[in-house]
């Protein structure tokens, strides 16, 4: 799982209410990425991260927003979740010769 | 235009037989080119990487990449139904951070 701990696994939340998703890596990887992934549309990046506190938008961010204040911890918040929110998300950490993608357990989000 | 395109399937091969699974991708500064595998309820899983024209073989996976043409295949030989999945294509531009996806192409290997 290369060090990286997503949490929750599974949430259930309603529509209007802010959520937070937690990424944890322990290897000290400087990029960071969140993708959500719908069926029809593949993997999109939401947000990545490429240091402390430095951040960049992806192709889906508009009502997501992150924060990254230490190496090992990246948080994606849905400021007022909405039912279009509903997906899996993956947290990612570039590594290794190449600095290729690698995945976490990934966290179901259901807004109803 | 959208950035990796991928056929979605189902692609179906019998067991034993090479399955061919194809991408494309829209940007001629892509640099880096993998493949992912991803079964059902798990998340994606790096099984190739290639940067250079021409093929990189490891064990029944072959990566062929041709930019000139901007298109990467990814060939499983001897299939098993342990294939059995959904198969991400994804890129990385030469310029920047970010890495675009396919869709994604279903395979199932029939016993």
């Amino acid at each position: 799982d290369a060090g990286i701990t997503q949490s929750p696994r599974h949430k259930v939340t309603e529509t209007g209410t802010p959520v937070t998703l937690r990424c944890h890596q322990t290897e000290n990887h400087r990029y960071m990425y969140w993708y959500r992934q719908d069926p029809g549309h593949g993997l999109r990046l939401i947000h990545y991260s490429y240091g402390v506190k430095d951040t960049d938008k992806g192709e889906v961010s508009d009502g997501y927003s992150v924060s990254r204040s230490k190496t090992e911890d990246f948080l994606l918040t849905l400021e007022s979740a909405t039912s279009s929110q509903t997906s899996v998300y993956f947290c990612a950490i570039r590594a290794g010769l190449g600095e290729k993608l690698f995945f976490g357990s990934g966290t179901q989000l259901s807004v109803l | 235009q959208k950035e990796v395109e991928q056929n979605s399937g189902p692609l179906s091969v019998p067991e034993g037989a090479i399955a061919s699974l194809n991408c494309t991708y829209s940007d001629r500064g892509s640099q880096s080119f993998f493949w992912y595998r991803q079964y059902s309820g798990k998340s994606p899983e790096l099984i190739m990487f290639i940067y250079s024209n021409g093929d990189k073989e490891d064990g029944r996976f072959t990566a062929q990449l041709n930019k000139a043409s901007q298109y990467v295949s990814l060939l499983i030989r001897d299939s098993q139904p342990s294939d059995s999945a959904t198969y991400l294509c994804a890129v990385i531009r030469n310029t920047g951070n970010q890495f675009y996806f396919g869709t994604g192409t279903s395979l199932t290997v029939i016993p």
